[in-house]
């Protein structure tokens, strides 16, 4: 599969754990960025990635949030202090060239935070 | 703040009816505006639009982009069973500093074909 991954498929984690997601782009992508999405809502950006520098980070996005992308491969997207308002859907997608144009999504990691 | 509106929120249809959804949308600096159909996790895409009065058409979909009225519409004709999913609607900012790199996507609408 040369598609876009995400590990884990599923979370559930206590309110006030730490948690980490890893996103595997498809591998001639450059562009690499983390949505969130709840139940009704369309994709909300969090963040963005060319290469391993990170270009933008949503200004809605808590400091409990950091993302990496070393050596501009796979990423992680680390919540730190869980609460209940992180239950959502997370999102990774990846494209190349000039603009955003289409993105290529995973199927998410869901998280759930009891 | 860059924002994008889609109607109707749901829509139940019969096979073989053809639908129209609605996007509207206000951005400060546009280059375009892309269609996705979520089916279960993974959007997936189906159309970007960046000049007026330009059908894009794939299959049974279609889209056309209007600038000055600021919105688009997805059409699909004799719809089946698979067409069920929701599809979104998203625009695309021109570079300009910050907010570049973001699509801002609007709620969906939420397409259910009933047999």
């Amino acid at each position: 599969d040369t598609g876009v991954s995400q590990d884990p498929r599923h979370k559930i984690t206590k309110r006030g754990q730490n948690v980490t997601f890893r996103c595997d782009p498809i591998s001639e992508h450059n562009r690499l960025y983390w949505y969130r999405q709840t139940l009704g809502q369309g994709p909300e950006f969090l963040t963005y990635f060319q290469n391993e520098a990170q270009l933008e980070k949503s200004r809605l996005l808590s400091d409990r949030f950091s993302a990496e992308r070393p050596k501009g491969s796979f990423s992680t997207l680390e919540i730190q202090r869980t609460e209940q308002g992180d239950s959502a859907m997370y999102l990774c997608a990846s494209s190349w060239g000039q603009g955003i144009g289409e993105l290529f999504f995973g199927s998410g990691t869901q998280l759930s935070v009891l | 703040e860059d924002k994008v509106v889609q109607s109707p929120l749901s829509l139940v249809v019969h096979e073989g009816d053809t639908v129209t959804l609605n996007c509207s949308y206000e951005v400060t600096n546009f280059r375009s505006l892309l269609w996705y159909k979520q089916e279960k996790k993974a959007p997936t895409f189906l159309f970007m639009l960046t000049s007026s009065g330009i059908e894009k058409k794939s299959g049974r979909l279609s889209s056309i982009l209007d600038k000055k009225e600021l919105f688009s519409i997805l059409n699909i004709t004799a719809t089946q069973t698979g067409d069920s999913a929701v599809y979104l609607c998203a625009v695309e900012p021109a570079y300009s500093g910050a907010g570049s790199y973001q699509l801002t996507f609007g709620k969906g609408t939420k397409l259910s074909v009933i047999p």
